[in-house]
């Protein structure tokens, strides 16, 4: 079974540029998977960041960007501020119908 | 402005069954895919079903299917998780959620918590 793979935990400093990354145990990330990026913080239900590799949702600041590096997803966050201190999860489209969120990664803004 | 609440969570023993119910509002709820989506505290997300606007395509994760039923009612604006068997590792936050189009779960409930212990 294929895992959807993202890095534990990343720091980054006020104002800093961080790229997360959305993996597969087993072969690519392309823009076929619909790679997608969800915010959340404690308490609330998880909030659409990126769609579908680099269409953002509506509100969501220009700051935050997705793409396709290498062989993985990345969610790019440019001039990080204090309140994106969140976790962050990717999904990805499997075929037939089927979603995998990754385990997420902890951002820690410092 | 859009609203998706949930109910039905609960304590359940391992075996038993509950039914979760989803309560849309604030959108057309008949053209909209609808997901259900499930996190145990400290894990990611699990996509877990979900269904088409007429209900004719459902897809399920392995480990639910057979166990598992999802449906809708468009009359009502209601989706609805019924969920037979379940196991300790059921326990989660279960969330409604609408979608997803190219992998946006655009709006989601608060969530309803469903415990399965003995």
């Amino acid at each position: 079974q294929t895992v959807v793979t993202q890095g534990p935990s990343f720091s980054v400093s006020p104002g800093g540029t961080v790229t997360l990354t959305c993996g597969l145990s087993s072969g690519s990330v392309s823009t076929s998977h619909y790679p997608s990026w969800y915010q959340q913080t404690p308490g609330q239900a998880p909030r659409t960041l990126i769609y579908s590799t680099n269409t953002r949702s509506s509100g969501v600041p220009d700051r935050f960007s997705g793409s396709i590096l290498g062989n993985k997803a990345a969610l790019t966050i440019t001039g990080a501020q204090a309140d994106d201190e969140s976790d962050y999860y990717c999904v990805l489209y499997m075929g037939s119908g089927l979603w995998v969120f990754g385990g997420g990664t902890k951002l820690t803004v410092l | 402005e859009v609203q998706l609440v949930e109910s039905g969570g609960g304590l359940v023993q391992p075996g038993g069954s509950l039914r979760l119910s989803c309560a849309a509002s604030g959108f057309t709820f008949s053209t909209y895919w609808m997901s259900w989506v499930r996190q145990t505290p400290g894990k990611g997300p699990e996509w877990v079903t979900n269904i088409k606007q007429d209900g004719t395509e459902i897809y399920y994760v392995d480990s639910v299917k057979g166990r598992f039923t999802i449906s809708r009612d468009n009359a009502k604006n209601s989706l609805y998780l019924q969920m037979n068997s379940l196991r300790a590792e059921d326990t989660a936050v279960y969330y409604c959620a609408t979608g997803p189009y190219s992998g946006d779960f655009a709006y989601w409930g608060q969530g309803t918590l469903v415990t399965v212990s003995s």
